[in-house]
């Protein structure tokens, strides 16, 4: 069975500092593509990254950093020097090869207060 | 490059109303998802089209719920009749790929209030 973990339901850190979400999916699949998605207070989900599961690279976008690891089964996510403007919910999703269905996490809300 | 368009962005009706709402796709895109997001049950896929055509729809929650994608262009959601547990965000969400996911393009959701 597919499922994804986001066991911090709410993160609240001071401005400038890095923070990391974590994600932990379970899959039976060798195939798979992971996904971080932003929803901001103003409510869109934005795209944020998509990961396949021969890939375990990590990956760096500006502030942005992504660790994944298949032995823990995790797909973790870096803030470094986090700014209020990253004050979102951030979802961690899944999806299996050939299936259009993305399993979401529960969600992360994360507050940065200046 | 315009975004996915969803109208209304409110909605606030009372139970038994029929309620539409609507959503603009970007062009070229050939699959088109309906999300529904509650506090309760988080996102939820409603239906998925491709190519114009309904794929999955067993999210549906049931008869009252309905959707329709006449063109490639252009998706509604119904809901007939409405009731009070129908309140949500639903989010209108297209995509490039089919079959594989890819990166899905969502509107900025449509807040549903029944009363």
């Amino acid at each position: 069975a597919q499922k994804v973990t986001q066991a911090q339901t709410e993160i609240s850190v001071v401005e400038k500092e890095d923070v990391t979400l974590d994600c932990v999916y379970e899959t039976r699949d060798t195939t798979y593509y992971l996904f971080w998605y932003k929803q901001p207070p103003s409510g869109e989900l934005v795209f944020l990254i998509r990961r396949n599961s021969f890939d375990e690279q990590n990956e760096i976008s500006g502030r942005y950093s992504w660790n994944f690891q298949k032995s823990t089964s995790s797909f973790n996510f870096t803030i470094t020097a986090s700014q209020v403007v990253d004050s979102a919910v951030y979802f961690c999703a899944l999806s299996e090869w050939g299936n259009y269905q993305l399993i979401w996490g529960a969600g992360t809300k994360l507050i940065i207060k200046p | 490059d315009a975004g996915v368009i969803q109208s209304p962005r409110h909605e606030v009706t009372e139970m038994g109303q029929e309620v539409t709402l609507r959503c603009k796709p970007i062009s070229g895109h050939n699959s088109l998802f309906w999300y529904r997001q509650t506090m309760m049950r988080g996102l939820e896929l409603l239906i998925y089209f491709n190519n114009n055509v309904p794929i999955d729809d067993s999210g549906m929650p049931e008869d009252r719920f309905s959707a329709k994608m006449p063109n490639a262009s252009f998706s509604t959601l119904k809901i007939q009749p409405s009731e009070p547990r129908d309140s949500a965000v639903y989010f209108c969400a297209s995509s490039l790929s089919s079959g594989n996911t890819g990166e899905l393009f969502f509107g900025e959701g449509s807040r549903l209030t029944v009363l």
